[in-house]
């Protein structure tokens, strides 16, 4: 079993849908982080959070960390959110380094 | 702005090659990672570095070496370019423990 779970692996919505994709893990964390990768492009870090909420434009992501699960919502959703999300945790364990384990991905198609 | 950059978007090489991958960062990071990303298996971490001249095995660290000379450069390095290393190469850096920061990646095919 993968200590980094997403679900669903595929989403497909329609332009304005309210959409969440869920991230559950089995270790303990420092952190937790949501990436976007959109189709040939690189990786940019949305959110970093070890608890409660952060939200920066459209996207909100959510940690509780007794129930070791994190959600990102994104509100009023656009074709350009079509994208693959990771979560990714730092583990609290291993030393003291910035090493990340990594879900597979969401990919998300936003359909006009 | 971070900015992570690596040395080639598209490679193709011929078994049994020597390859190397470079990649820079210009924020005075002092970690840096070497991830290969696959379909369905997801990034996997290869090797990372949290100072120059210190490196230490990832997940994936067979048929691959590293070599940071300088803390703004870090590079992978496939000793004998095999079909089954075939994939994407991503490079990130981060500052202590905090977020990290991607290079574009660098698609590497082996023939």
């Amino acid at each position: 079993k993968n200590e980094v779970e997403q679900s669903p692996q595929n989403l497909t919505a329609q332009e304005g849908e309210f959409i969440t994709i869920n991230c559950s893990y089995s270790v303990g964390i420092s952190a937790l982080h949501w990436l976007q990768q959109h189709p040939g492009g690189g990786i940019v870090s949305l959110f970093m959070l070890s608890s409660g909420k952060k939200k920066h434009g459209r996207l909100i992501a959510t940690i509780n960390i007794q129930e070791k699960h994190s959600s990102l919502h994104i509100t009023a959703s656009h074709p350009r959110d079509s994208a693959v999300y990771i979560c990714a945790v730092s583990p609290n364990y291993g030393g003291a380094t910035n090493k990340l384990i990594f879900g597979t991905g969401t990919l998300l198609a936003v359909q006009p | 702005d971070v900015k992570v950059t690596q040395s080639s978007r598209y490679l193709v090489k011929r078994t049994g090659e020597k390859v190397f991958l470079e990649c820079v960062q210009d924020m005075d990071h002092e970690n840096m990672f070497w991830y290969r990303q696959d379909p369905g298996l997801g990034l996997r971490l290869i090797y990372f570095s949290y100072d120059v001249k210190m490196k230490e095995k990832g997940d994936i660290p067979e048929g691959y070496s590293v070599s940071r000379e300088k803390k703004e450069r870090f590079s992978l390095i496939l000793e004998s370019a095999s079909t089954n290393q075939t994939s994407m190469y991503l490079c990130a850096s981060s500052k202590e423990y905090n977020e990290q920061f991607f290079g574009p990646g660098t698609r590497l095919t082996v023939l």
